[in-house]
């Protein structure tokens, strides 16, 4: 079967950098998609990751080694506005997406 | 600057009662989704249309039926609702296939409560 996992919740600080843990597997790889879903808002795309090593956006950076199926979200500076669930989402070899449940971060004062 | 729509919002179902969620877009897209996103679980694939005149099967497919007559336009239809189908629906679009495809722009939502 194909499966995505990341944990449940975290908690960081406001200012601090928070790193954000996703496995996989799955049949295929056609690239791995970081999405942000505030509370009762729609997902919003934020990164995608295909090839191995880090891609840099801003505050938001993420990270992929096919190798291991694992992928990470950094998360710097830290402000309250990056409360939000996100979401780690894989491309299978039919281009169909599978999505993980989503990490909750709760960013503290 | 619409992007994807959904209508309506809020819907409270009694169980057996039919409904059709509406979506469209004004980006030109091909590609169009609905998910269903419930507690602890992923986003899951209801049914998809990769152009006009053409759906298919999505993960969860059970219960529901979609058209997509318009190229903007994708419905996602309840023929007798359950209170398994309470969830919030998400409407999705995308540009064309492949992998760009993975960059998919949502709706704001539909919450359905089915009683």
């Amino acid at each position: 079967g194909q499966n995505i996992d990341q944990p449940t919740e975290m908690t960081a600080t406001e200012g601090a950098i928070v790193q954000i843990n996703c496995t996989y597997q799955t049949s295929g790889f056609n690239g791995l998609f970081w999405y942000q879903q505030h509370a009762g808002e729609a997902p919003t795309f934020l990164s995608y990751n295909v090839l191995d090593g880090l891609e840099e956006k801003g505050r938001f950076s993420s990270f992929l080694s096919r190798s291991k199926g694992y992928s990470y979200l950094l998360l710097k500076e830290l402000q309250m506005k990056d409360s939000a669930s996100y979401l780690c989402a894989v491309m299978d070899s039919n281009y169909q997406l599978i999505w993980g449940a989503g990490t909750k971060l709760i960013i503290k004062p | 600057n619409a992007g994807v729509t959904q209508t309506p919002k809020f819907r409270v179902l009694k169980t057996g009662q039919s409904m059709t969620l509406l979506c469209a877009q004004d980006m030109n897209h091909e590609y169009m989704y609905w998910y269903r996103q419930d507690p602890g679980m992923g986003l899951r694939l209801i049914h998809y249309s990769v152009g006009e005149g053409t759906t298919a099967k999505g993960e969860v497919p059970d219960g529901y039926n979609v058209s997509r007559l318009k190229k903007q336009n994708f419905l996602l239809g309840l023929e007798s609702a359950a209170p398994s189908q309470t969830s919030v629906y998400f409407c999705a679009s995308s540009r064309t296939s492949g992998i760009v495809t993975g960059e998919l722009f949502f709706g704001e939502g539909s919450r359905l409560t089915v009683l």
